[in-house]
């Protein structure tokens, strides 16, 4: 059974530039995360999806950070424009019925 | 702000000693509360959790002991082992919203 899947694994952009993340979740996971992970702050959440409604979208984030479920299969999670400070780990999560939250292995973008 | 805090930052400890990693809450209408374990390069996976009936949660080496009155829990590793060096994260969830929130983590050593 294959688990929370995220490509890229590293991204390297400019500032100003676009960048846009993938997830695939756990297949039959109804609710997906992004986190924002960084040595200072930890997990900061980015957005919440339950079967593919949005139900929280980090205020912090808002005007940059665009999170989509464009079926329930995938995700994206666009950066729009990137900026160093932007510079973490991005983690994509995905649970079903029980309490147990899956992570994938993150993508590490470095902004300079 | 944080809702969930964590200490220390960082700990060492010595193989075969007991590793003490706190937590603390503020939303006193959190019931549940998962530790996560996360290795460098990986996701963080469930380690251990408890919900706010109990008081104690033991799972081989790793226990949870929770303070409800004082919105405080802590991961107690037994004889520490070098493969338990990781980072920990404490987390928490409020009944009926699936959202986990995260404090910024204890990165583990464990020194042979």
């Amino acid at each position: 059974d294959a688990g929370v899947t995220q490509t890229p694994r590293h991204e390297v952009a400019e500032k100003g530039q676009t960048i846009i993340l993938k997830c695939e979740p756990v297949s039959g996971h109804n609710d997906l995360f992004w986190y924002r992970q960084t040595k200072i702050q930890g997990l900061e959440l980015l957005s919440y999806f339950r079967s593919k409604s949005l139900m929280e979208d980090g205020g912090a984030f808002k005007d940059r950070f665009k999170a989509e479920m464009l079926n329930s299969s995938f995700s994206t999670l666009k950066i729009q424009p990137t900026e160093p400070k932007d510079s973490a780990v991005y983690l994509c999560a995905s649970r079903t019925g029980g309490t147990e939250v899956f992570f994938g292995k993150g993508t590490r973008l470095t902004v300079v | 702000q944080q809702q969930v805090r964590q200490s220390p930052q960082s700990l060492t400890v010595w193989e075969g000693e007991t590793a003490i990693l706190n937590c603390s809450y503020e939303d006193s209408t959190f019931n549940y509360f998962p530790w996560y374990q996360q290795f460098p390069g990986e996701g963080p996976a469930l380690l251990i959790s408890i919900r706010s009936v109990s008081d104690k949660k033991e799972d081989g080496r790793f226990t949870i002991f929770f303070n409800k009155r004082e919105k405080k829990l802590s991961l107690h590793i037994t004889d520490s082992q070098p493969g338990d060096s990781a980072t920990y994260f404490c987390a928490a969830k409020k009944a009926n919203y699936n959202v986990l929130y995260f404090g910024s983590g204890t990165k583990l050593t464990v020194e042979p």
